[in-house]
């Protein structure tokens, strides 16, 4: 079975300027989440999905940062204009469904802003 | 902001010998949960124990929780150096996902 793929994994970009991680779950996953990982701390949540729906946004920054899953597959986290603080590991991870318990993520895409 | 909370941050033993950490969160939850990550990885999966569960063993892995001090523990048996990595708790609140800090296992040969 194949895991979580997410693109790319690298990305170097400058303050102000703006970039995009993609992500594709596992099949058949209803529940897609994108979390924040800043060196030497646990993961943030940044949003989480139902299919095409979102459950909570609540620590997203809504002023730089937004997200959509167009018909509830893969998904895609827009950050524009990035400032130095966003410099983190970008993790998402899918389950089956809410309430369902485990996690799968992929590797992350390690985003450095100069 | 983080609910969990793991103890210690760090932890450096010997192959064979048994690693345990901690980790406390604040609110009730249905299940918590144990990921591993290796440096520059993606989070796996490790073990997860149920509310109404108060052990669970997995391999060399033993989880406890006692939910009347919302607290859970992580054993790790005859470590080997693959058992490097950070080990972080996931409290599940119907859902709601909280991850801990972190603690991060250094095991030397």
């Amino acid at each position: 079975e194949a895991g979580v793929a997410q693109s790319p994994r690298y990305k170097i970009i400058e303050k102000r300027q703006s970039v995009a991680f993609w992500c594709n779950p596992i099949s058949g996953h209803a529940t897609l989440y994108w979390y924040q990982q800043i060196l030497g701390q646990g993961p943030k949540l940044l949003i989480q999905f139902q299919n095409n729906g979102v459950v909570d946004d609540s620590q997203l920054p809504k002023d730089r940062f937004s997200a959509e899953r167009l018909k509830g597959v893969d998904s895609t986290l827009k950050i524009q204009p990035a400032k130095l603080e966003d410099s983190a590991v970008y993790l998402c991870a899918s389950s089956l469904a809410r309430n369902t318990g485990e996690l799968f993520f992929g590797e992350g895409s390690r985003l450095t802003v100069l | 902001s983080q609910q969990g909370e793991e103890d210690p941050q760090a932890l450096s033993i010997q192959e064979g010998e048994n690693a345990t950490m901690n980790c406390s969160y604040k609110t009730s939850i249905n299940n918590l949960q144990w990921y591993r990550q290796n440096s520059g990885r993606g989070l796996v999966h490790l073990i997860l124990i149920r509310s109404n569960e108060r052990e669970k063993h997995s391999g060399r892995l033993r989880v406890t929780l006692d939910t009347s001090k919302k607290s859970s523990s992580l054993l790790i048996t005859a470590s080997r150096a693959a058992d490097t990595a950070s080990y972080f708790c996931v409290s599940d609140s119907w859902g709601k996902l909280q991850f801990g800090a972190g603690t991060q296992v250094v095991v030397t040969p």
